[in-house]
Order: C-alpha cells, then structure tokens, then sequence
C-alpha cells in the first residue's frame, strides 16, 4: 500500500547547488503535507509543511511546492550545505474528518548527500 | 528545546517474551503515536492516542500490542508475546494543539531473537 511514494531512494548534489526531493501520493484525501529529516541513530525532525490549499511554502532555505492535481510535492533545499545530508521523508496527513487522530502516511525517504 | 524522549535505545529480547517500550512525550502535548519502521522499509503508523484511549489504530496493531498513560508524563507500548517480525525500530511522537506537525523521540531498536 503505497500511499506515499518517494521514487529515488538516493540524491546526491554538490554544496552551494539546489536540491530537490519529490514526492508522490495517491490518496485525494490527503490535505496536509510533512517533511521529516533524519539522522542515523536519530528520530524524523519535523523540517517544513503544507497544506493542500497552498501551492507553496518556504522557511529559510527548503521550500515545498505542492502540485494537487499531479498529486506531488517537491522540497527544495537552496544552497545546499553538508549538514543537509540526511534521510529525508515526505509525510501526508488528511480525511480527519475534525477528529484528533491525524496520523501520518509516510514515503520510503531519499538519502541526501550534499558533497563538498 | 523540549524534546519526546524514549527508553531503552536498544531492547533484545527472546521470541515470545513481553517487552515494554518507554517514551516521555513533551509536556504540554495532548496526543500521543507509535509508528515503527522494519528495517529498509518504511516508517508505519501503530497507533494513536488522546484522552486516555485509542483514537486510531492500524492493521498491525491486533491484540499483542497495547499502550497505556501510567501517570502524568509517560506513554507505553507493550507487545506481550514478541514474534521475530516485531524486530522494528520504534518511534514515539506527541503533538500539541497544531494538528500535524508531529515531534518524534529517537527510537527504540526492538530485536527479537
């Protein structure tokens, strides 16, 4: 049940230049979407979100652009530094319907290398 | 920073033995997940928790596995006869009043020999 779909399992971009992580979805009751960053030996580190009635978010140097009726996000890390260099999950939430549950469907991850 | 903070790091523990995972939520967060992530695949959704009861649980979570509030700042994940696929990597998390944004603990690394 692929709900969440991260296609590359691994990206590898020179700092300084723009990375770009995708992420597709199959469910049209998904209405917010997550990226999580992860170290080994480390939980998921909430990084940025959207939600469905936005077409764009940034903070600092990530931004998530969300495409609804491709059903798929993008999360753009510009400049690209060795620090970014993590797992990175794209993670969707939605159909709650008002109740508190709000869990969330997560892709597989990319591996991000930022060399230097 | 607050942080969800959980123990222990790393459980191994026979096929067929119950184990307890241990998670300390942040403080002044209301809902409560476990998700585990099996080895190469991806991280899953158990089960998620509010006002002292299950408000949703997944197809794994059938009857071995089950999760109590024992006081005021602890959340608990029991599976009472561990099987060899339960070898996973344990996540806690909590979020506050924003619906979404879910903070995670580090994990717990179950083995289950």
């Amino acid at each position: 049940d692929q709900q969440v779909k991260q296609n590359s399992p691994s990206l590898s971009v020179q700092e300084g230049r723009i990375s770009i992580l995708n992420c597709d979805y199959t469910n049209s009751m998904f209405d917010y979407f997550l990226w999580y960053k992860k170290y080994p030996a480390e939980g998921p580190t909430f990084l940025i979100s959207i939600s469905s009635i936005k077409d764009k978010n940034e903070d600092g140097r990530f931004t998530v652009f969300l495409n609804k009726s491709a059903k798929h996000l993008s999360l753009h890390i510009v400049p690209s530094q060795p620090g970014d260099s993590a797992v990175y999950f794209c993670a969707a939430s939605g159909g709650n319907s008002g109740g508190s549950n709000y869990k969330l469907t997560f892709g597989k991850g990319t591996l991000l290398t930022v060399n230097p | 920073e607050p942080e969800v903070t959980q123990t222990p790091s790393h459980q191994v523990t026979q096929m067929g033995q119950e184990v307890i995972l241990r998670c300390v939520p942040i403080s002044n967060h209301l809902y409560f997940y476990w998700y585990r992530q099996i080895l190469g695949q991806k991280v899953e959704f158990l089960v998620s928790f509010y006002n002292n009861e299950i408000s949703e649980k997944s197809e794994i979570f059938d009857d071995q596995f089950s999760v109590e509030r024992p006081d005021g700042s602890n959340f608990t994940l029991k599976i009472r006869s561990t099987k060899l696929e339960d070898s996973a990597m344990y996540f806690c998390a909590s979020r506050g009043l924003a619906p979404y944004e879910q903070y995670f603990g580090p994990g717990t690394r179950l083995t289950v020999t």
